[in-house]
């Protein structure tokens, strides 16, 4: 079965270019997180969508970052423009039913940004 | 709001040393608690967790018990070995509110031959 995948693999840019990467969860994931993981952090949720709807995006700073998963399946975090600031690792997983009824998240390998 | 503290890495030990990686949270309510795990060059794993006090989870040689008296739950193997040299995070998981993992910063472990 294959994992999580997610492109690209590392993306550098320049500063107040736009950004995006994409998700493509387990098949049959009906649940999918963004997650944002700074160096020597652990990883923050970014948003959370049950099927296409993004059921907690509190976290997301939405002035500059934008996601979507259009028909349930793959996601697409975008960032426009990008900042130095935004330099980190981003992490897709996803899980069946949610989380509470799993108790796991499968993540993908991550998007390795780098902002110059 | 919720967090969970680890044991400041990076830990480096011989092969066959025993492991402790410290955990510690706060958390409204009764938190589910995990340790994932990443590998070099692989994503985020589940290695083990515990859903209630006193709950044991084990992997792979690993063990963590779920202590509410002193809200902990350290990482231990008895007998460590190069191939588990990777990043371990601890995390909770409260029900009731927003659905999502909140990890520790992670633990770096070496383990050289």
């Amino acid at each position: 079965e294959a994992g999580v995948v997610q492109s690209p693999r590392y993306k550098i840019i320049e500063k107040k270019q736009p950004v995006a990467f994409w998700c493509n969860p387990i098949s049959g994931h009906n649940t999918l997180y963004w997650y944002l993981q700074n160096l020597g952090q652990g990883p923050e949720l970014l948003i959370r969508y049950e099927n296409e709807e993004a059921v907690d995006d509190s976290q997301l700073p939405k002035d500059r970052f934008s996601a979507e998963r259009l028909k349930g399946v793959d996601s697409t975090l975008k960032i426009q423009p990008a900042e130095l600031g935004d330099s980190a690792v981003y992490l897709c997983a996803s899980s069946f039913g949610g989380f509470a009824n799993t108790g796991e998240l499968f993540f993908g390998e991550g998007s390795r940004l780098t902002v110059l | 709001g919720d967090s969970v503290t680890q044991m400041e890495g990076p830990v480096t030990l011989s092969e066959e040393a025993f492991l402790t990686i410290n955990c510690t949270y706060t958390a409204t309510g009764y938190p589910s608690l995990f340790w994932y795990v990443q590998y070099p060059g692989e994503g985020l794993q589940l290695l083990l967790k515990a859903t209630k006090a006193d709950d044991k989870g084990s992997n792979k040689g690993f063990e963590a018990t779920y202590r509410k008296e002193t809200t902990s739950f350290h990482l231990e193997k008895g007998s460590v070995q190069v191939s588990d040299s990777a990043v371990y995070f601890c995390a909770l998981y409260s029900q009731g509110g927003s659905e999502k993992l909140v990890f520790g910063k992670g633990t770096k472990l070496t383990v050289n031959p």
